[in-house]
């Protein structure tokens, strides 16, 4: 079935330092690639997306990469901060109803 | 208003009680979810309602009970739950998928239901 698989589990870095969350789809008829961010005892949130027509979108200190052809995409951010500490959600979707969610990436951004 | 809201932020049941969580947005959105999460996992889909009928049921037990009375209410009843069931239930919504629309999820802050 379809499932989409999400890289690290979890990820430690020191402020200002970069981090990359990987993860891989199964679904070739997905289209659209949002990312959420959770932080503890709230609701998860948007923070980008992207659609399969495009390769890359950056957002201030956020960027997601798309690569169609191996079914992979990435969420990078940049000179990281305290408050970027949460748990990161990559999802996928075919334009149905149905969002396939990744298991989460807990990021700990250390002061 | 980008606002999906739930009631009540906090339930704790018994295993013979009913009770049932609320969800309403005014965002005009025809699509409507139910989501379970236990800790540290992703959102787990329950129910997806579209235009308010049931179009996504993932094989929920019958002891969750989805009801959408109109394009902006959404209800999940519970009844003879169970602890496992224990968890934060989240309401979505999301727009049609056309023009710049990007089919975002606007999620709730969640219920947490505590089953004894």
């Amino acid at each position: 079935g379809e499932n989409v698989e999400q890289h690290p589990s979890t990820l430690s870095v020191q402020e200002g330092d970069s981090a990359v969350i990987k993860c891989t789809y199964s679904d070739s008829a997905s289209n659209y690639f949002p990312w959420y961010k959770q932080e503890l005892g709230k609701r998860p949130q948007l923070i980008i997306d992207i659609r399969s027509n495009v390769g890359e979108k950056k957002d201030q200190r956020i960027a997601v990469t798309l690569n169609k052809t191996a079914k992979h995409f990435s969420l990078h951010i940049t000179e990281t901060q305290p408050e970027d500490s949460a748990v990161y959600f990559c999802a996928a979707t075919s334009g149905t109803y149905k969002y396939i969610f990744g298991t989460g990436t807990r990021l700990k951004v250390l002061a | 208003d980008t606002e999906v809201t739930q009631t009540p932020k906090h339930l704790v049941m018994g295993m013979t009680n009913k009770k049932s969580l609320k969800c309403e947005q005014h965002m005009g959105h025809r699509a409507m979810y139910w989501y379970k999460q236990k800790a540290k996992k992703p959102p787990e889909l329950m129910f997806v309602y579209s235009y308010e009928k049931l179009s996504i049921n993932e094989s929920v037990p019958s002891r969750f009970s989805p009801e959408c009375p109109n394009s902006s209410l959404l209800n999940l009843h519970l009844h003879a739950l169970q602890p496992e069931d224990s968890a934060l239930y989240l309401c979505a919504s999301r727009g049609p998928v056309r023009g710049g629309n990007t089919g975002e999820l606007f999620f709730g802050e969640g219920s947490r239901l505590t089953v004894l």
